[in-house]
This record gives structure tokens, C-alpha cells and sequence, in this order.
């Protein structure tokens, strides 16, 4: 059974770096058929797809062309989890955000496990 | 605002049948496969359908999908109370290179 656990913290500074860490078990970051996403949840923005990582023989990334500039996400294979920073953050970037697992048996835009989620609130 | 168009709520009576749409364009619904999910406050979405109509292990038959050029409907029969919940459209958008999602529909069984 595949669970992917999230931490980080619940609140950033304006200006400063949100950063969160997905952990994975029951399958593997450097999986040839999964990909590794990071989606948020606003009022305002509704379901919002920030971007993934995956490997197909080497390292790939997609991010949202929204947070582009200020996105990056790195897998760990010496921990088997991916982590999202996102830098400059404002009030608008205030969310859920939810690692997610593009699925390697459907399409890798099918997301089949989902994060607990991680209310984060950007605020001074 | 959304890259796909969903109705913001529909509603129904339990044992009746609801019909939720999703609309795009040529780079995502209409060259893409489109998946549904499912959620309920306070927790992640739930993937009810996917590559148009086929459903995961679990979801049961009263829920379906369709896809016809660029839009797409979910269908779910025999309502009952415990299906009220938000549902969501998503696919891949080949021109933005990404994920893009619906704007979400409130599902209420009256």
C-alpha cells in the first residue's frame, strides 16, 4: 500500500521560502512509471497543479507555468521522499498543498495517492 | 480561474441520477485523457475516474465518465446522501505542459 507522508511548517514569513517534504513508502521516487506531484487547494485558486518530478532514466521535471520562476522540486533517493520550495511567497500562496502520486499503471497525470495535506499560511 | 469549466453545483434527489460537465479546449480535454476525483471537507481528492471512464478498484459502477471533442460529464446514479461532496475534473494540458483541473462542483443530495 503506498502512503505518502508530508511535513514542513505550517507558516512562512512574506518573502520568505515554503518548503515541504513529501516522504514515500510502498513505491520508489526513482520509479521508471510513477511521477511525483505537488498540487494546492485555495478558495480563491480552487485545485492548483504546481509541478512533478519523475525518472525515466534520468531526471525530470514540469512545473505550473503560475509559479515557474519561483518553483523547484528535488527528489531524495537516499530518503525515497521529493520536496517543493517555493520561494518569494506572498498571502496569495496561502493553501493546502498536497504531494500526490501521478499513477504508474494509469496515466501519470492520474493522481491515485495523495499527502494528508499541509495547511500552509504566509503571513508576518 | 480554472482552465476547466465545471458547473459550480448541481443537486438531486437520493435515487436520482446527476450529470456533471467539464469543459475545455483542443490542448487538454480534447487530445488527453480526463480523470474525476472525488472530496470531502477536510480531506485530499480521491481519483474516481480515469483515461475518461474506467474506475480505480473500489469505486462502484453507479459512477461513470464519458468524453466527447472537448468536454467531458461525469454521471453518478442512484444518489445517496453519503455522495455529497466536491467533484473535480483534471487532465493534462499539452500546451501549458501540466496538469490543469476544473473549478470543482458542490454536490448536494437533497
Amino acid at each position: 500500500q503506498v502512503q505518502l507522508q508530508q511535513s514542513g511548517p505550517g507558516l512562512v514569513k512574506p518573502s520568505q521560502t515554503l518548503s515541504l517534504t513529501c516522504a514515500i513508502s510502498g513505491d520508489s521516487v526513482s520509479s521508471n512509471s510513477a511521477a511525483w506531484n505537488w498540487v494546492r487547494q485555495s478558495p480563491s485558486r480552487g485545485l492548483e497543479w504546481l509541478g512533478r518530478t519523475y525518472y525515466r532514466s534520468k531526471w525530470f521535471n514540469n512545473y505550473a507555468v503560475s509559479v515557474k520562476s519561483r518553483i523547484i522540486i528535488n527528489p531524495d533517493t537516499s530518503k525515497n521522499q521529493f520536496s517543493l520550495q517555493l520561494n518569494s511567497v506572498t498571502p496569495e500562496d496561502t493553501a493546502v498543498y498536497y504531494c500526490a502520486r501521478g499513477s504508474p499503471t494509469y496515466r501519470d497525470y492520474d493522481f491515485d495517492y495523495w499527502g494528508q495535506g499541509t495547511l500552509v499560511t504566509v503571513s508576518s | 480561474q480554472s482552465v476547466l469549466t465545471q458547473p459550480p453545483s448541481v443537486s438531486a434527489a437520493p435515487g436520482q441520477k446527476v450529470t456533471i460537465s467539464c469543459s475545455g479546449s483542443r490542448s487538454n480535454i480534447g487530445n488527453n485523457y480526463i480523470s474525476w476525483y472525488q472530496q470531502f471537507p477536510g480531506t485530499a481528492p480521491k481519483l474516481l475516474i480515469y483515461e475518461n471512464n474506467k474506475r480505480p478498484s473500489g469505486i462502484p459502477d453507479r459512477f461513470s465518465g464519458s468524453k466527447s471533442g472537448t468536454s467531458a460529464t461525469l454521471g453518478i446514479t442512484g444518489l445517496q446522501p453519503g455522495d455529497e461532496a466536491d467533484f473535480y475534473c483534471g487532465t493534462w494540458d499539452s500546451r501549458l505542459s501540466g496538469v490543469v483541473f476544473g473549478g470543482g462542483t458542490k454536490l448536494t443530495v437533497l
